[in-house]
């Protein structure tokens, strides 16, 4: 069954502390990997798909990262206005009808 | 432009009514999705429309009722709802089923009473 497990729970950071926050997976046959952010009480906002492990995407602050087992997402000197929860979620080649199976998700908070 | 856009954003609902949210693409998208999602966990799906067809029902309690009248509508018809029911309902939209990011609304915030 595929699973996918994001860590930490929470992280705290001070402004311009760079950090990383981990994404764990499982699926039989990756078909994508999908980072997203979500303000509290708002839909999530899509920010990154990757395909293959060794793949790179970088958007302003933040930059996504692939293996076949993980994958990161780095914040460099991160903004209070980064603070929201980053969800990682996958898609398995074997995932019944393509769903896609979401993370619980980091919650990032900036403090000024 | 990746909007998709939902109303109403906020219901408040007696456990008799019938109301119903709706949601709308212009992207061309032929996949569309509903989610439901309390706080501090991740969207759960409720259903999946490809091409205009239901192709999931993750075994959803049959006072939701999806429909989807052309490829940029997807509405969610509610009646007989629980206070358990009260919860943020997503949609989202991708261009296909696999390996296509999903693009969300800002969702409608649902109270029931």
């Amino acid at each position: 069954e595929d699973q996918v497990t994001q860590s930490p729970e929470a992280l705290r950071l001070q402004e311009g502390e760079s950090s990383s926050l981990n994404c764990s997976y499982t699926v039989s046959g990756l078909r994508g990997l999908f980072w997203y952010r979500q303000d509290p009480g708002k839909g999530p906002e899509f920010l990154f798909t990757l395909y293959s492990a060794g793949e790179e995407k970088e958007k302003e602050r933040l930059k996504a990262t692939l293996t076949k087992k993980e994958s990161f997402l780095h914040i460099t000197a991160p903004k209070p206005e980064d603070s929201a929860t980053y969800l990682c979620a996958v898609q398995g080649v074997m995932n019944r009808d393509d769903k896609i199976i979401f993370g619980k998700g980091t919650r990032l908070h900036i403090l000024p | 432009d990746t909007e998709v856009t939902q109303t109403p954003k906020h219901l408040v609902m007696g456990m008799t009514n019938k109301k119903s949210l709706k949601c709308e693409q212009h992207m061309g998208h032929r996949a569309m999705y509903w989610y439901k999602q309390k706080a501090k966990k991740p969207p759960e799906l409720m259903f999946v429309y490809s091409y205009e067809k239901l192709s999931i029902n993750e075994s959803v309690p049959s006072r939701f009722s999806p429909e989807c009248p052309n490829s940029s509508l997807l509405n969610l018809h509610l009646h007989a709802l629980q206070p358990e029911d009260s919860a943020l309902y997503l949609c989202a939209s991708s261009q296909g089923l696999a390996g296509n990011e999903q693009y969300f609304g800002p969702g409608t915030r649902l109270t029931v009473t």
